[in-house]
């Protein structure tokens, strides 16, 4: 089944611990986001790589770390920094130059901190 | 700066009725509008983008720069439309920094 997977799709963590959540994707596309979904606040960007070993900051980064060692896989570290981190977080793909422009996206990660 | 905003947070229609949701958008430039749809356990789907000015499952929107709107409508709304619906813009042209900006999302129910 190819597309983007996510894991874990639910994780519970004690306050001051640092998470990493999963982003893995088998559609060959460039460019890979990480997004947060709160109820009422609609998809919040955080971070976003458009090629291999580089990224930039979303809207809201403070207190989330990203690395993009591999084409396939954009994991997001939620680090003790980030004040609320229980979320739903959405990571994305989009195949770039000569694309659609079209995101596709992962079934989520629940992070609840305890 | 890009900004997306839809007005309604919940949207309750019976089935057969028109519905719309509605979506204004500020961006300087030249923008691409989508509208992405979440139904229950599935994931976020693109639905349809201006560009395409194409119909999917009944839906439309068309354009208006000049109200810079994208207004998303379907004549007759069925239950299975029940859904989270997002509008979405970003820069006309791809290339470096494409950052997609949603709105807050609509949470459309059709009764039966």
């Amino acid at each position: 089944d190819g597309g983007i997977t996510q894991s874990p799709k639910y994780l519970f963590r004690k306050e001051g611990q640092n998470v990493t959540l999963s982003c893995e994707q088998n559609l060959n596309h460039d460019a890979m986001y990480w997004y947060r979904q709160d109820p009422g606040q609609g998809l919040r960007l955080i971070y976003y790589s458009q090629i291999v070993n580089d990224f930039q900051k979303g809207d809201i980064a403070e207190g989330y770390s990203v690395s993009r060692e591999k084409k396939e896989s954009f994991p997001l570290t939620v680090t003790s920094a980030q004040k609320n981190p229980t979320a739903f977080y959405l990571c994305a793909s989009r195949k770039d130059r000569g694309g659609s422009g079209e995101l596709f996206f992962g079934e989520g990660s629940r992070l609840t901190v305890l | 700066a890009q900004r997306v905003t839809q007005p309604e947070k919940l949207l309750s229609v019976f089935k057969g009725a028109p519905v719309e949701l509605k979506c204004n958008y500020s961006y300087s430039g030249s923008p691409e509008l989508f509208w992405y749809v979440q139904y229950s356990r599935q994931r976020l789907q693109l639905l349809l983008r201006h560009i395409s000015r194409e119909s999917i499952k009944g839906f439309t929107a068309d354009l208006n720069k000049g109200e810079t709107s994208f207004h998303l409508k379907k004549p007759f709304a069925q239950e299975e439309d029940s859904a989270m619906y997002y509008c979405a813009l970003s820069r006309a042209s791809g290339g470096s920094n494409y950052k997609l900006t949603f709105g807050k999302g609509t949470l459309l129910t059709v009764n039966p």
